[in-house]
């Protein structure tokens, strides 16, 4: 399969610590995306890092890519109690025309 | 406002019955997904449309149908053949490719009676 697999499957921390959650993926891609979900709600997307890329920033959110490793992590500094969600990363394998997504990792930020 | 609607929020479904939900956008994307979430896993895809009068199959799309007769509306049909159909279903459309971001409409749960 080359569905991507997020690290770890649930989080749990205090509200202003980091949270950390991982990606791995078994074949090349073009790019990769991380998507946030709140219960029962849709996907709504974070960033967006292709292939070639090694570090993003978005506000309060970074995402590194290491293609070597065939891995991504995404990193939440200071965290909330609102960013309480799963998130999920999809993977564009290029030969496949379809993002593929990951099972996902369940954060809860504590107040 | 733009953005992508679904309906309805739930949806129940008897035995044997076709059901149809509804995905509208009003993005001017050219491209629009059907997904399916079990409880507690990602998603999977079920049919995707690049274009009007035109959609390919995903991984699970057996038991579904759809069809794109206008750019803004792309609807689902589970059929009775969808013998495990309870999950949400979420539709979500991109610009143009099936690989650029990806915007999600707020789901339909389906519930089997």
């Amino acid at each position: 399969s080359q569905q991507g697999e997020e690290d770890p499957q649930a989080l749990s921390i205090q509200e202003g610590e980091n949270a950390t959650m991982n990606c791995s993926y078994k074949t090349s891609i073009n790019n990769l995306q991380w998507y946030r979900q709140n219960s029962g709600r849709g996907l709504v997307h974070l960033i967006l890092i292709r292939s070639n890329e090694r570090e993003k920033h978005s506000g309060r959110l970074r995402v590194t890519l290491d293609t070597s490793k065939k891995s991504s992590s995404l990193l939440i500094t200071a965290s909330r109690a609102a960013d309480t969600a799963s998130y999920f990363c999809a993977t564009d394998h290029g030969s496949a025309r379809q993002l593929t997504f990951g099972s996902g990792t369940q954060l809860t930020v504590l107040p | 406002d733009g953005g992508i609607t679904q309906s309805p929020k739930y949806l129940f479904r008897k035995e044997g019955q076709n059901v149809t939900l509804s995905c509208e956008q009003n993005l001017n994307h050219d491209a629009m997904y059907w997904y399916r979430q079990d409880p507690g896993q990602g998603l999977r895809l079920i049919y995707y449309s690049q274009i009007v009068n035109d959609f390919q199959k995903g991984d699970i799309a057996e038991g579904y149908s759809v069809s794109r007769e206008k750019k803004e509306s792309f609807p689902l049909t589970v059929t009775s053949a969808q013998k495990n159909p309870t999950a949400f279903y979420l539709c979500a459309s991109s610009i143009f490719g099936t690989r650029e971001t990806q915007y999600f409409g707020p789901g339909t749960r389906l519930l089997v009676l």
